[in-house]
């Protein structure tokens, strides 16, 4: 019964090929998100979704589009695929509370770009 | 924007030892800061969240100091267990705002 589960846990992949991480959360929770996580270790928000409103870092490239089908999934297609987009992408969830709003997070998938 | 930093040490200590993680945060406006505990393989583990009108939260084993007027923070981790060895992040965000992690520490726990 994992609240956030992503699929797959490991992904290696040739450059230019498009691939996608699928994400699903059983917390019912509003929103959702997608971190990427560098060598350093260092999380980065992506993406985040909630039913009303999709928030863009505009740092992040157009290649990688989140696709949300209903609320609990949030899933990540990268096109093009490029050797730095190798990282560890995480997934998470939350929803507005009067005091606590700690994120749920997933796993993680590891994406090499080779 | 937030920006939540830590010097990124890799702090070691001995199995029964205090440890301390510091974290400092730039936005004046944030209200509402967590850390994070992240093991190898694993995503992110919620351990203890505080609000911006508390100075102090305790939990199990765990404390989170909070300074304002310097803008830091703080978690201690009392008689540290080797299975408290991780990646230690504090997070912060203002409003419902999207979360902004800082860099991580690594905690080593010998025994």
């Amino acid at each position: 019964d994992t609240a956030v589960s992503q699929t797959p846990k490991y992904l290696v992949t040739q450059m230019g090929n498009d691939k996608s991480i699928k994400c699903e959360q059983n917390l019912g929770h509003d929103t959702m998100y997608w971190y990427k996580q560098d060598s350093k270790k260092f999380l980065k928000i992506m993406f985040s979704y909630n039913n009303k409103e999709l928030i863009i870092n505009e740092t992040v490239p157009n290649r990688f589009s989140p696709k949300s089908p209903d609320k609990a999934h949030l899933n990540l297609h990268i096109n093009s695929l490029e050797l730095g987009d190798s990282a560890v992408y995480f997934c998470a969830s939350s929803q507005e509370a009067e005091w606590s709003y700690g994120y749920t997070f997933g796993s993680g998938t590891r994406l090499t770009v080779v | 924007g937030e920006s939540v930093g830590l010097h990124l040490p890799t702090l070691s200590v001995q199995e029964g030892d205090n440890s301390i993680i510091n974290c400092a945060y730039s936005n004046s406006a944030s209200d509402y800061f967590i850390w994070y505990k992240q093991e190898s393989g694993k995503g992110p583990q919620f351990i203890i969240d505080i609000r911006s009108n508390m100075d102090k939260r305790q939990g199990q084993r765990v404390t989170v100091l909070l300074n304002k007027t310097v803008k830091h923070l703080s978690l201690q981790i009392a008689a540290t267990q080797p299975g408290d060895s991780a990646v230690y992040f504090c997070a912060g965000t203002s409003g419902y705002s999207t979360l902004t992690f800082g860099k991580g520490t690594m905690l080593l726990v010998s025994p």
